[in-house]
C-alpha cells in the first residue's frame, strides 16, 4: 500500500506567499525526503530529515517531521513563480534503498 | 556531463518493436534504478542495481529487460510493449551506505502505439 500521502494535491498561491504542504506515511522510517519535479521532468531532491530530527532548514525550505503522528511538513517561504513544480514526499524505511513515495502535491505559484 | 543522464529523451514505438532506454551516472554511485510514472500513481520502482547486482525487482512484466554492465551505465531493454506501458521512464542513482537520497535523471517520455 501506498507510503507517503501528500496533502494537498493541488495548491495554487500568489508570489510571495508561502507554501505548506503535508505528507503522511504509515510505517516506523529512517528518514523521509522531499523532491521537487517540473512538469515532465526528473525529480529534484531537495531535503532530507532522519528519523530522530524535528525540523531541518534548506534555503528557504523549511522541513517538520512528527514521528508520534507520522507526519512530515514542507514549507516553502516567499514563493517564486519559479517554485511552480510537483512535490514529493518519500519514505526510506530501511528496505533494501527502497523508497515509497506518495502522489505529490502540485504547487503553482503566480506570478 | 554531470549528474545523471538519459536518451532518449522521447520515444514512440509500436507494440511490436524492440528499443533500448539508456541511462548514465556521473556522480560516482554505486546503485542504480528504474522507474516508472504514470499520471495519478506513485512514482513506482522497477528494478534496482546494487554494485552491478540485480537486488529488486519489482513483478515488471519480462517485456521489460534491465541491464547494468557497469557502476555508471544502466539500461532498460523494451520488446512488445502495451499501450499502458506509455509513462516517463525515470533512472536515478545513489549512494550505498549514506542517506539514501537519490538523483534522477530527466527521463524518458514513452508512447507506445
Amino acid at each position: 500500500s501506498q507510503q507517503g500521502e501528500e496533502d494537498p494535491q493541488a495548491l495554487s498561491i500568489q508570489e510571495g506567499e508561502n507554501a505548506t504542504m503535508n505528507c503522511s506515511y504509515k510505517t516506523s522510517i529512517n528518514n523521509l525526503q522531499w523532491y521537487r519535479q517540473n512538469s515532465g521532468r526528473g525529480l529534484v531532491h531537495l531535503i532530507l530529515i532522519r528519523s530522530n530530527e524535528r525540523e531541518k532548514h534548506s534555503g528557504r525550505l523549511r522541513v517538520t517531521l512528527d514521528t508520534s503522528k507520522k507526519s512530515s511538513s514542507l514549507l516553502i517561504t516567499a514563493s517564486r513563480a519559479a517554485d511552480t513544480a510537483s512535490y514529493f514526499c518519500a519514505t526510506d524505511a530501511g528496505n533494501n534503498r527502497k523508497l515509497i513515495w506518495g502522489l505529490g502535491t502540485s504547487l503553482a505559484v503566480n506570478p | 556531463e554531470t549528474g545523471v543522464t538519459q536518451t532518449p529523451r522521447h520515444l514512440v514505438m509500436g507494440m511490436t518493436n524492440k528499443k533500448s532506454l539508456k541511462c548514465e551516472q556521473h556522480l560516482g554511485h554505486n546503485a542504480m534504478y528504474w522507474y516508472k510514472q504514470s499520471a495519478k500513481k506513485p512514482l513506482e520502482l522497477m528494478f534496482v542495481y546494487s554494485l552491478e547486482e540485480r537486488v529488486e525487482n519489482n513483478s515488471v512484466p519480462s517485456r521489460f529487460s534491465p541491464e547494468c554492465p557497469n557502476s555508471s551505465h544502466l539500461f532498460l531493454h523494451l520488446h512488445t510493449l502495451q499501450p499502458e506501458d506509455s509513462a516517463l521512464y525515470l533512472c536515478a542513482s545513489s549512494q550505498t551506505g549514506t542517506s539514501g537520497a537519490q538523483y534522477f535523471g530527466p527521463g524518458t517520455r514513452l508512447l507506445v502505439l
